[in-house]
């Protein structure tokens, strides 16, 4: 079946200005991961949602930075007035069940110029 | 000092070799212990998962987990120069239900020469 897909696979943009970040994760998958891999870094943590309880957002880096996730499917990472230290691999993860089995899409290479 | 210390490389073995990585760690309540595989370009795939202490064999991959020494390792016997990609420890604890957070390495990236 399908796996993690995420949109745009590259985006490019000017500091100050807003983008949007899109995750499909992996039907039926009722969790979903933010992370973010920044050159050499570590994939950092961001946000977690599972079904419909509150999402732990204590990952974010700053309140430039929100997720929402609709219908407990698709979810999309904001980051407002973006910053040259926000390039990044956006990654994001889903699993079924536990934490171990997460499934991650390609990543969004996001550069802010 | 960071909560998972890997040495990130670059590695180059030739093909054939065992390969030995390795991640450190300092926080005592990890529990599960992971290893990801991630090509250029690409997200990371799942190759080891491992639960507490003790080792696990999969085809030419070996993980090893030694709590009391706080060390992880990942072996790699007759390597190919497909293995060659970045490998992430991850890694995560039973704090309060929070297993899903996971702690990544790094990563060290190797290259499998033919």
């Amino acid at each position: 079946g399908a796996g993690v897909s995420q949109s745009p696979s590259n985006k490019v943009t000017e500091k100050g200005k807003d983008v949007e970040l899109r995750c499909d994760p992996i039907s039926g998958h009722t969790a979903l991961y933010w992370y973010r891999q920044s050159l050499g870094q570590g994939l950092e943590f961001l946000i977690y949602f599972q079904g419909n309880s509150a999402p732990d957002k204590s990952g974010l880096p700053s309140d430039r930075f929100s997720a929402e996730r609709t219908g407990g499917s698709v979810s999309t990472l904001t980051i407002q007035r973006t910053q040259q230290e926000d390039s990044a691999v956006y990654l994001c993860a889903s699993s079924s069940l536990w934490a171990g089995t997460q499934y991650f899409g390609p990543g969004t290479r996001l550069t802010v110029l | 000092q960071k909560e998972v210390e890997q040495d990130p490389g670059p590695l180059s073995v030739p093909e054939g070799a065992i390969v030995s990585l390795n991640c450190t760690y300092s926080n005592s309540a990890f529990q599960y212990f992971m290893w990801y595989r991630q090509y250029s370009r690409k997200g990371p795939e799942l190759l080891m998962y491992t639960y507490s202490s003790g080792n696990k064999e999969d085809g030419r991959f070996t993980a090893q987990v030694d709590k009391s020494s706080k060390y992880i390792s990942l072996f790699i016997r007759d390597s190919q120069p497909s293995d060659s990609a970045t490998y992430l420890c991850a890694m995560s604890g039973d704090s309060g239900g929070s297993n899903y957070k996971l702690t990544f390495g790094k990563g060290t990236l190797l290259t499998v020469n033919p």
